[in-house]
Order: C-alpha cells, then structure tokens, then sequence
C-alpha cells in the first residue's frame, strides 16, 4: 500500500533563518505532488505542485521554493524565513488519473519567532 | 480548477443525530471529491463521486451530486464524537493536476 512521510511535525524557527521540509512516498510510482499551507482556521492555499522529477509550478509569489529530486521525494524550501510563513504544511500525493483523490500527510507545524 | 464552497460553515449536533453539509460550485466538473481534516492533522480522502453519478455510499457517509444545480451533499448518519472535524468539498474540472480548498464545514459532535 501506498504511505507518505513528512517531517519533521512541528518546527520553531527564528525570522531569517532557512528551511526545509521533506515529504517521500511509498508504494507508487510518478505520483503528482502537492504542497499547501493552511493558516490557522483557514482553509488550504495550494503552494506548489509537481507532475514529474524537476517539474515545479508556483501557484503564488511567495518566499518559498520547492523541488523534487527524485521521483518520490518533494522539498519545501526558503532561505531565509519571514514571520508570515507560520502555519501548517501539508504534503500530499494523488495518482495520474484525474478520478484519483489526493493523499495527505500529517503536515508540518511551523512558527516563525 | 474551482473552489466549493461548503454550508454550513459551521455545525453542532448531538451524538447520534444525522448531520448534514452542503456544497455548491460553478462549472462543470469532472469529479467532486469529499475529505475530512481532524484538528492538526492532515486531511483524509472520503468519498469521489463522478459527475455522472447522483448518489454514493461508503459506511455511515452519503454523498449526492446533483449537476443541475451544481451542488453535493454529504450525509452522515448516527453520528460519533469522533466524527468532530472539518469536512471540505472539492469540485475537480479535469483540466488540471489541481485542486482547490474551501474553508470547509467544522462539524462538532457533542457526546
């Protein structure tokens, strides 16, 4: 069966600094791959997603980048961390057929200090 | 890719008692899709149903798709605590890889 893995689950992080936040899957190949945020009470911005190694489309300016090396692995990045970049991460996976749900993690808590 | 939008933004019953939760959207749609998101965590997939498709179950969860009136309903019977989380709806039109997030039904099960 399939999983995704994301971490760490929470992060504390002074203003400036950098970021990187990992999310693989297993059991499937050529997966799509998502990164949303969510403030809190809010429903889910769409950052960042991938149809394939080294394909990356930006949904909204912003001050995060994202990559994926390899074919299960996608990264949330910044170099240098802004007090609006709290919130809660969360990677997700769906198949290549447009009837195939997504698949989430159990997201990252960032706060920016 | 669209937005639905859910009603009640948000619902309180009692444990046992039926709760139900609505969603309209815009355009056609290829799929509508159903998740659920416990408080912290991330959300979990309920329920796809087809755009022809009216009706769909899955244990205590059933969803109608009316594309007429472009709108879904999700129904769950004899409701739990446990069932306390926020329910969002996702119209999917097929032309992209994307799918977009309301802000959802918070739904609390009193016990």
């Amino acid at each position: 069966s399939q999983t995704i893995h994301q971490w760490p689950a929470t992060l504390v992080q002074p203003v400036g600094s950098p970021l990187s936040l990992e999310c693989t899957v297993e059991g499937t190949s050529n997966p799509n791959l998502y990164w949303y945020r969510q403030a809190a009470g809010r429903g889910l911005q769409l950052l960042f997603y991938s149809v394939g190694i080294g394909q990356i489309s930006s949904e909204v300016p912003q001050n995060l980048s994202a990559s994926r090396p390899q074919d299960r692995q996608f990264i949330l990045s910044s170099k240098k961390l802004l007090l609006s970049d709290s919130g809660f991460y969360l990677c997700a996976w769906s198949g290549l057929n447009s009837n195939q749900p997504q698949h989430f993690g159990d997201g990252t808590r960032l706060s920016i200090l | 890719s669209q937005q639905g939008e859910e009603d009640p933004q948000a619902l309180s019953i009692q444990e046992g008692e039926n709760a139900t939760m609505n969603c309209s959207y815009k355009t056609s749609i290829n799929n509508l899709q159903w998740y659920r998101q416990n408080s912290g965590r991330g959300l979990v997939h309920l329920i796809l149903i087809r755009s022809n498709e009216r009706e769909k179950h899955s244990g205590r969860l059933r969803v109608t798709l009316d594309t007429s009136k472009k709108s879904s309903s999700l129904l769950i019977t004899a409701s739990r605590a446990a069932d306390t989380a926020s329910y969002f709806c996702v119209p999917y039109g097929g032309a992209t890889n994307k799918l977009i997030f309301g802000t959802g039904t918070l739904l609390a099960v009193q016990p």
